[in-house]
């Protein structure tokens, strides 16, 4: 079946460094994308958003670009800080009522 | 306003036994999903109820099966446990649709 991926599993940044994260989807029929964050011992934690009516969204310290002729999404933030330290998954769905598609996840290490 | 809660959030079971988790969303929203998380498969699907109803099922046996209140929390419930249902359980909770937030989750471990 489709499913999210991600290209790298492992990405290690230096502190202030800006961090770019990306994402693979398949499913063409999707149309709402999420970053999620998790760090150890936590629950997945809402990033920011994207809908496919859209190809950039920023927010606080971090943008999100979808580009949908190539089915790519990432995730930048800008500045990147030792709480930045987690596992980060995108996430797709069509429509909103089915249930969200999770990436593998990409662990994020900032270097002091 | 509170989180999603999710109880226990460690439970440790014998092969064969059933377990029953947890979960109270976030005031106001009215619809509760399930996760799974390992780290082999990552974040995958079990089941979306809203206003009592299953409106979404995972790929997942017959043994994983679930449930919701009237008060919108929700239970899930695994029988006959396999060693490899050890997990990482999540419970999410939405108003309607999107943007979910997660719990912290219940960690099974099956001995």
């Amino acid at each position: 079946g489709e499913s999210v991926g991600l290209h790298l599993p492992t990405l290690s940044v230096q502190e202030g460094d800006n961090s770019i994260i990306n994402c693979a989807y398949s499913n063409s029929a999707s149309d709402y994308f999420i970053w999620y964050k998790q760090e150890s011992g936590k629950g997945p934690q809402f990033i920011i958003d994207i809908r496919s009516n859209m190809d950039k969204r920023q927010g606080q310290r971090v943008t999100v670009l979808l580009n949908k002729t190539v089915k790519h999404l990432s995730l930048q933030i800008a500045a990147t800080q030792p709480g930045d330290s987690a596992v980060y998954f995108c996430a797709e769905t069509d429509s909103g009522n089915t249930p969200l598609v999770f990436g593998k996840g990409t662990r994020l290490s900032v270097i002091a | 306003k509170a989180g999603v809660t999710q109880t226990p959030r460690y439970l440790i079971k014998t092969r064969g036994q059933q377990v029953t988790l947890s979960c109270s969303p976030i005031s106001g929203h009215r619809s509760v999903s399930w996760y799974q998380q390992t780290p082999g498969q990552g974040l995958q699907f079990l089941f979306e109820y809203f206003s009592e109803t299953q409106r979404n099922k995972g790929n997942f046996p017959g043994r994983f099966s679930g449930r919701q209140f009237s008060n919108s929390r929700s239970e899930m419930n695994v029988s006959t446990l396999e060693l490899g249902d050890s997990a990482l359980y999540l419970c999410a909770s939405s108003p309607l649709a999107g943007e979910k937030y997660f719990g912290p989750g219940t960690r099974l471990t099956v001995t």
